[in-house]
């Protein structure tokens, strides 16, 4: 079946220090990709996706580039802002049962 | 803000006991998912819906559980008898039907299994 693999939390950083969480994914569909940030008592909700192969996509100075050969879809930000703590989920969707399969999490701390 | 409205916010119930929650989907999302996230943030699909058919559903879900979305009320996740291992959070989340569609998640039921 599907699978993701992301960084292992947790994850510390100081304001305006950059950021990366690797992604990698296992499937034998076409995905789209997708990262999600999920806030202390809220449902996740997407950050952005990338339907397509080789093409970015970006959302608040977050970034991620789909690598089909390298199955890869890291999350990168050069400078972290406070607001930006959360827990960050990779995920992809693929096959007729429109099923998301999400990484297990990265929860991202960032400290004035 | 999440359009898609899950009740209750919280439940508490003891060993045994039969659990229910409910989702209304976003409107004109004939796509609806339940999925069960544990305290490590981790998530488990447990099972969809396409109108009020079941697409998928996993072994967990089809012995113990009992999900509906009927047309015109709300969808709903019932557990037929509660165990400690069930508390978690149960995510709701609906889609349209478009092959690159996002999903949309209500805040979710947080699961107390005493």
């Amino acid at each position: 079946g599907d699978s993701v693999t992301q960084t292992e939390g947790p994850v510390t950083l100081s304001e305006g220090t950059s950021l990366t969480v690797n992604c990698s994914y296992e499937t034998k569909q076409y995905p789209t990709l997708f990262w999600y940030v999920q806030y202390p008592g809220e449902g996740p909700q997407l950050l952005f996706k990338v339907p397509k192969a080789n093409e970015k996509g970006s959302s608040r100075g977050f970034e991620a580039t789909y690598n089909k050969e390298a199955t890869s879809f890291h999350l990168q930000k050069a400078s972290v802002q406070e607001s930006d703590s959360a827990v960050y989920y990779c995920a992809l969707s693929g096959g007729s049962n429109y099923k998301l399969t999400f990484g297990k999490g990265t929860l991202l701390t960032v400290t004035p | 803000n999440s359009k898609v409205i899950q009740t209750p916010r919280y439940l508490v119930k003891g060993q045994g006991q039969k659990a229910k929650m409910r989702c209304i989907p976003e409107k004109g999302h004939p796509v609806v998912f339940w999925y069960q996230q544990n305290k490590n943030n981790e998530f488990k699909f447990l099972i969809n819906f396409q109108n009020q058919e079941v697409l998928q559903q996993i072994d967990m879900t089809e012995k113990r559980f009992s999900a509906e979305c009927p047309s015109n009320s709300p969808c709903s996740l019932e557990i037929q008898s509660s165990e400690a291992g069930d508390s978690a959070l149960y995510l709701c989340a609906s889609r349209g039907q478009g092959p690159n569609e996002r999903l949309f998640f209500g805040h979710g039921t947080k699961l107390s299994v005493l």
